[in-house]
């Protein structure tokens, strides 16, 4: 069984970088054909897509957020990483990894809540 | 970006009474080389993250209990609880996996009256 766990600070300043991890385990993160996504939450309000690594790196991600964001793997560590820079209050949420498998989103992390405050 | 919007934004049914929840697409999430409709919907339960429920509109995921019934028509998406349990109180979204961004409805809360 996949499992999917992320992990970094709860507390961002503004205009810093949020850095998240997502650490997979019960499977390698570079086997089948999946795209390893992040998807946040802000508090009491819908699922926001954020982008997308495959397998191989290739990557996509949201155009409302393109300019600042970045999403890689680590294949060493079986993990891939979100890093979101020059945060504002607006980027306050729950963020989600999770595994898109062609037709749906199957596996999903907790989620870890990210605070951008000073 | 394709939008997807879902109606009621929330709704109560008596335990054992039927639930439907609406989806529409701003444009056609239907993929011809396979037929398919890439609209899945998920539940989501106070502080738990979404959990898949149907795929391609209406394929139940694997453990998914079998009165969660996806139907499509169109550009028009339906999920029906037909016999609502106490442990279906959540949220429910559906969601378009046709074209980058993906995007989800607003979300349908169902309670028990």
């Amino acid at each position: 069984q996949v499992q999917l766990q992320e992990s970094g600070p709860g507390l961002v300043k503004p205009s810093q970088t949020l850095s998240l991890t997502c650490t997979v385990s019960g499977g390698s993160i570079t086997s089948g054909s999946y795209y390893w996504t992040w998807i946040r939450q802000p508090a009491g309000k819908g699922l926001e897509w954020i982008g997308r690594i495959y397998t191989i790196g290739s990557t996509d991600y949201s155009p409302s957020l393109k300019s600042r964001v970045s999403i890689s793997l680590d294949t060493s560590k079986n993990l891939f990483s979100l890093k979101l820079n020059s945060v504002t209050a607006a980027d306050t949420a729950v963020y989600y990894c999770t595994r898109f498998n062609s037709f749906g989103f199957d596996f999903w992390g907790h989620g870890t809540m990210v605070t951008v405050s000073s | 970006d394709i939008v997807m919007t879902q109606s009621p934004e929330s709704l109560a049914v008596s335990l054992g009474e039927r639930a439907t929840i609406n989806c529409k697409s701003s444009q056609s999430v239907f993929f011809n080389s396979n037929k398919k409709n890439y609209l899945a919907w998920y539940q989501q339960k106070p502080g738990q993250p979404p959990k898949l429920l149907i795929y391609w509109a209406s394929t139940r995921e694997s453990g998914v209990p079998d009165r969660f019934i996806g139907s499509e028509s169109g550009t028009d998406f339906t999920l029906t609880i037909s016999s609502l349990q106490a442990e279906d109180v959540a949220v429910y979204y559906c969601q378009q996996s046709y074209s980058t961004p993906f995007t989800f409805g607003p979300g349908t809360k169902v309670d028990i009256k």
